[in-house]
């Protein structure tokens, strides 16, 4: 199975700053069809998650610009570049090419 | 706007069998995958398995000898059964749409398994 790994685990960010959260994926998550299926999701204390990026860089209808993916291979990152209050939750990755799919195990984003 | 809302027992016995049900409004089962993943308390998400508009099914190996999925045209719905449940597998329960990449996420539905 394809084992996911997110870092750091807990992330206290300072409003007003950059936060980076890494995924590795431990093979490629490029399906048949040449996409890439390596996708971030928040999950707001109480809620249900939400996708912000899909493919690696696309960002959601409806997602601040402050928020962005990248990366390729096995590396991803998802980038928010200002962080605000209402980003407080838990950030997931999911790799989506790879039978069965799998989740990082989550970076609670906290405001310092 | 397509949205989710899952819907059955909020408690089940060991044992038993868990079954949940995920109506679709705004959109039609008649296209796309449909999920299941759950979230057992404090922890990280896992992938149930899916079922495409078609009948297909594809299950998490973990739990694929105790798993069922189905899907109902006629009522626009698509259902879980989980069967010989232990309290291993109480967890909120969520469904979304699209297999690899989850874009409509139901609220979810909170299952304990408890006698």
């Amino acid at each position: 199975d394809v084992v996911v790994t997110q870092s750091p685990l807990y992330l206290p960010v300072t409003l007003g700053q950059p936060a980076y959260i890494s995924c590795r994926s431990s093979q490629n998550p490029v399906y048949s069809d040449g996409d890439t299926y390596l996708n971030w999701f928040q999950q707001r204390p109480g809620q249900s998650p939400r996708r912000l990026i899909y493919k690696v860089s696309n960002r959601d209808s409806g997602v601040p610009d402050r928020f962005s993916g990248s990366g390729s291979g096995t590396d991803f990152t998802l980038k928010i570049s200002r962080v605000e209050a209402e980003d407080v939750g838990v950030y997931y990755c999911m790799q989506g090419a790879h039978w069965p799919f799998s989740f990082g195990q989550g970076t609670k984003l906290e405001i310092k | 706007q397509v949205q989710l809302q899952e819907s059955g027992p909020g408690l089940v016995k060991p044992s038993e069998t868990l079954s949940l049900t995920c109506t679709v409004s705004g959109g039609s089962v008649t296209a796309n995958y449909w999920t299941w993943i759950r979230q057992p308390p404090g922890r990280g998400l896992e992938y149930i398995g899916y079922i495409y508009y078609t009948g297909i099914t594809n299950y998490n190996p973990s739990l694929k000898s105790r798993v069922t999925m189905s899907l109902d045209t006629s009522k626009n719905h698509f259902s879980l059964k989980l069967t010989s449940v232990t309290a291993a597998d109480t967890a909120v329960y969520y469904c979304a749409r699209f297999a690899r990449a989850l874009d409509v996420w139901g609220k979810g539905t909170t299952v304990t398994v408890s006698s």
